[in-house]
């Protein structure tokens, strides 16, 4: 088991709605990564948060967005809902912006209707 | 563009065989990989890493091997059991832009028979 917890373990939207989806990093870790894991395939690089600043973003659209909390910690939001955005969105914690061991929680899986 | 990639999709073994997961990576400027193992219903699990500075690195049951020249990585596991039943996927640290982020394959099921 990891030290990183994510909340909810599972969750069902409307078309439209908007989620946040919450992280809590592993103790001492400074760098939280999101990635979106559609059924079937490797996870895909949403953003990266070091020290409570947006670091780096992949494709996808603005409707993603994320915090992180002065104690590490970090939360998705994700605004006017697809049913496309139906996965598991999995947190990754790390000390550091790379290139160190980078350790996920259990993920979120959503469910868009 | 980018890629990491498997060359298998599905791999099936007896229990107590040796166990070789292979991967493809694009980008030779890359020097930090890593392997995770998933299992159903759960987040990636580290399993082991590997750095661009070596070609051999061993772990309980598992190596990884690098081979920069071809871009080729490989997850040996020894002595496959049961509870190795999972989806591997291999993972390249790939820099741009002043920050890092994890590239994946899609990912090799390794199904593992008594």
């Amino acid at each position: 088991e990891t030290g990183v917890t994510q909340s909810p373990t599972h969750l069902i939207k409307t078309r439209g709605q908007q989620v946040t989806l919450r992280c809590s990093s592993q103790s001492g870790h400074n760098t939280v990564s999101w990635y979106q894991q559609a059924l079937g395939q490797g996870p895909q690089f949403i953003f990266q948060y070091y020290r409570e600043e947006e670091n780096g973003r992949g494709n996808f659209p603005p409707r993603f967005s994320g915090l992180q909390f002065p104690n590490y910690s970090s939360e998705l939001n994700v605004n006017a809902l697809e049913l496309d955005d139906s996965a598991l969105y999995l947190c990754a914690s790390s000390l550091g912006r790379g290139g160190t061991e980078a350790f996920f929680g259990q993920g979120t899986r959503l469910t868009v209707v | 563009g980018e890629s990491v990639g498997l060359h298998l999709p599905t791999l099936s073994v007896q229990e107590g065989d040796n166990s070789i997961i292979n991967c493809a990576y694009s980008n030779s400027a890359s020097d930090y990989f890593i392997w995770y193992k998933q299992e159903s219903g759960k987040g990636p699990q580290f399993i082991i890493d590997i750095r661009s500075n070596m070609d051999k690195r061993q772990g309980q049951r598992v190596t990884v091997l690098l081979n920069k020249t071809v871009k080729h990585l490989s997850l040996q596991i020894a002595a496959t059991q049961p509870g190795d039943s999972a989806v591997y996927f291999c993972a390249e640290d790939s820099v741009s832009g002043g920050y890092n982020k994890l590239i994946f394959g899609a990912g090799t099921r390794l199904a593992v028979h008594p």
